[in-house]
């Protein structure tokens, strides 16, 4: 299986801050990635899909790159209702997996 | 996009259950479909999809042999048969719209695990 490592696990930052989370696969994916955002008691809400591709109705301060197995989701300025846990996940091989996520907290 | 999932239950371990996500507001027959669990306090884990026509399926080694997905495209339902519960099986199962990522979530239904 392909195991997705996630870091850093959690992170505070503040408001307007940028911040950058990183995914790394443990063999090529190529551009099969996703990006989730979670809040506690929700199911997860897509942010990012195909490594860069923003999905419609998430806000441009999301944004993902990397291809193969360096990946990155980064949020561009901090807002409070980004408080939330996020996880990547890989679709080029099964079983499909996923990051253990980062918990981001707001300062 | 409307996904409600249902059937989740307290069962004993070596049980069986089965969960059923209703789909509604989209063409349901277009689509592959996926089931994603997630462990108390713990993150996602994908367990199985369904092609579209429900011809081809997959399943994480954590559930093969012991879960089966299915669909019925005219009563736009999908449906997760669990056999041989353990308590590793404790989790929110979600029902999910895509194949390599999912844009459409149910809200889940819990399914524990216990003596």
């Amino acid at each position: 299986d392909i195991q997705m490592t996630q870091s850093p696990s959690s992170v505070s930052a503040s408001v307007g801050d940028r911040v950058t989370i990183t995914c790394r696969a443990s063999q090529g994916i190529r551009s099969w990635l996703a990006w989730y955002q979670q809040k506690p008691g929700t199911a997860p809400k897509l942010l990012i899909y195909a490594a860069s591709t923003l999905q419609t109705g998430v806000p441009s301060r999301f944004s993902g790159s990397g291809s193969e197995t360096d990946f990155t989701l980064t949020i561009s300025s901090l807002q409070p209702e980004d408080s939330a846990t996020y996880y990547c996940q890989q679709a080029n091989n099964f079983p499909y997996t996923f990051g253990q996520g980062t918990k981001l907290e707001i300062k | 996009v409307q996904l409600v999932e249902s059937g989740g239950d307290l069962v004993k371990p070596g049980g069986s259950l089965r969960l059923s996500c209703a789909a509604s507001r989209f063409i349901f027959s277009d689509y592959y479909m996926t089931w994603i669990r997630q462990a108390p306090g713990k993150g996602l884990e994908w367990i199985s999809y369904i092609s579209d026509t429900g011809g081809y399926t997959n399943y994480a080694d954590s559930v093969k042999g012991r879960f089966t997905i299915s669909r019925d495209n005219a009563k736009n339902s999908l449906y997760l048969h669990m056999n041989g519960l353990r308590g590793e099986d404790t989790a929110v199962y979600y029902c999910a719209r895509g194949q390599y990522s999912y844009a459409y979530w149910g809200q889940g239904t819990l399914v524990t695990v216990s003596s």
